[in-house]
């Protein structure tokens, strides 16, 4: 299993970011899929969730409105669309594969960086 | 804060056992057996060493072991080596409509 985020950098409040993350050694399209991140404080954060056709997605309160994930399952890509940035949306935000029927994660890529100054 | 409490910091012998506990609520860590742990290099990626409270991935050293009693669940590392020195965090499934998971703030492992 492999998973490589990247679309991370350094960006002023209100600027945007597009995240993604490429997915190998799995069926991609049989997984439930999550994006967590976590802050310079080390703190962990779920943000993000999308079902398997990505069709329903669901939002922690702290980026409902601002962030959009989506998956593109004929090119195994996770993404996180982050509008409206915010100083306090400066994190490493991992991608993690969700386990079997969707209540806990098996694995997560490198992460990348995501600044807010 | 954190929504599940861990101790900052824990730290032990090679050779010795160490707990690391994991304090939720009944919304949470109380109310399903989702609950998880993580193991953290500095600069890496967390990585999932216990699952469904006491269950181990293929590869996991079985000196790992997870437990849960009411609204507290808890990581035991039998055997301490030098190589387990690394940041700890649980994480839960939770019963909340506005999240999935919650996780604890993380635990400090020190091998003396």
């Amino acid at each position: 299993v492999q998973l490589v985020e990247s679309g991370g950098g350094f960006v002023k409040p209100g600027g945007s970011l597009r995240l993604s993350c490429s997915a190998s050694g799995f069926v991609f399209r049989d997984h439930f899929m999550a994006w967590i991140r976590q802050t310079p404080g080390k703190s962990l954060e779920w943000v993000s969730y999308i079902v398997l056709t990505g069709d329903t997605m669901y939002y922690a309160d702290s980026v409902e409105g601002r962030f959009t994930i989506s998956r593109d399952n004929a090119k195994n890509s996770l993404y996180l669309e982050m509008n409206s940035l915010r100083v306090e949306d400066t994190a490493t935000y991992y991608c993690a594969k969700v386990r079997g029927a969707g209540y806990d994660t098996d694995f997560w890529g490198q992460g990348t960086q995501v600044t807010v100054s | 804060q954190s929504a599940l409490t861990q101790p900052a910091s824990v730290s032990g012998s090679p050779g010795q056992s160490i707990t690391i506990s994991c304090s939720g609520s009944n919304s949470d860590v109380g109310a399903y057996n989702f609950v998880s742990w993580y193991q953290q290099y500095p600069g890496k990626a967390p990585k999932v060493i216990i699952y469904e409270v006491g269950l181990r991935p293929s590869g996991v050293s079985h000196r790992f072991s997870g437990s849960k009693s009411g609204t507290t669940a808890s990581l035991t590392i039998s055997g301490l080596q030098a190589e387990d020195e690394a940041d700890y965090y649980c994480s839960s499934y939770t019963i909340s409509s506005s999240l999935f998971w919650v996780f604890g703030g993380g635990t400090k492992l020190t091998v003396l």
